[in-house]
């Protein structure tokens, strides 16, 4: 039973050029989540997706980012027009319905030069 | 808005030298606390959960507890294989009940 996949592992991207950092969640579940996790700081949470909806993206940055949650595919987080402020990890999770607590992935390590 | 904090930033101890990771936090209503280890490039691996005052949760070395206020990770005769990053986050019973919110976590290191 595999986890929560996440890819690429790494993405290194020049300012001005789009990022996308794919999530497919653990099978049978239908609730994904994107932390951030800034270089010295904790996680914080991004958003929050059920399948083709956004739930909460209250912790998303208004401009330059987005996510979907398609009904067949993996959860897309896009960051259009990186800057070298992008550059953290970037972790996905995912629950089977609003349960207390989630998995995560690996993280996707994106760094902006 | 929820808070947590945790101390020490950093934590280097012995082979076999116990000690406890501490975890203040400010919340809403606790719906859940929890402990995640994260290795160097690697996702958070969950530990524990824990739910209300008084709750204790083992784990091979490791034992985690509550109170009101702060949750403490114990770890007894620790082995080199123990070093990583301890992270804990507070979920609230509030409308956005889903949310973790994490401390900067405990950055522990255990010399053989």
């Amino acid at each position: 039973n595999a986890g929560v996949m996440q890819n690429p592992r790494h993405l290194v991207r020049r300012r001005g050029q789009e990022a996308r950092l794919r999530c497919s969640p653990m099978k049978g579940h239908s609730h994904v989540y994107w932390y951030r996790q800034l270089p010295e700081e904790g996680l914080k949470f991004m958003v929050y997706l059920q399948k083709e909806n956004i739930i909460d993206e209250s912790g998303m940055p208004k401009e330059r980012f987005s996510a979907e949650f398609p009904k067949e595919g993996p959860s897309i987080l896009r960051i259009q027009q990186v800057v070298r402020g992008d550059s953290a990890a970037y972790f996905c999770a995912s629950s089977p319905q609003d349960v207390n607590g989630y998995t995560f992935g690996s993280g996707t390590r994106l760094t902006v030069v | 808005e929820d808070q947590v904090t945790q101390s020490p930033e950093a934590l280097r101890l012995q082979e076999g030298e116990s000690s406890s990771l501490n975890c203040s936090y400010t919340v809403s209503g606790l719906r859940g606390l929890f402990w995640y280890r994260q290795d160097p490039g690697k996702g958070p691996e969950f530990l524990f959960t824990l739910y209300s005052a008084g709750e204790e949760k083992e784990k091979e070395r490791l034992k985690a507890t509550l109170t009101k206020k702060e949750s403490f990770l114990h770890i007894t005769a620790p082995k080199p294989e123990d070093s990583a990053t301890y992270l804990c986050a507070v979920q609230g019973r509030g409308g956005s009940n889903y949310k973790l919110t994490f401390g900067k976590g405990t950055l522990l290191t255990v010399n053989p």
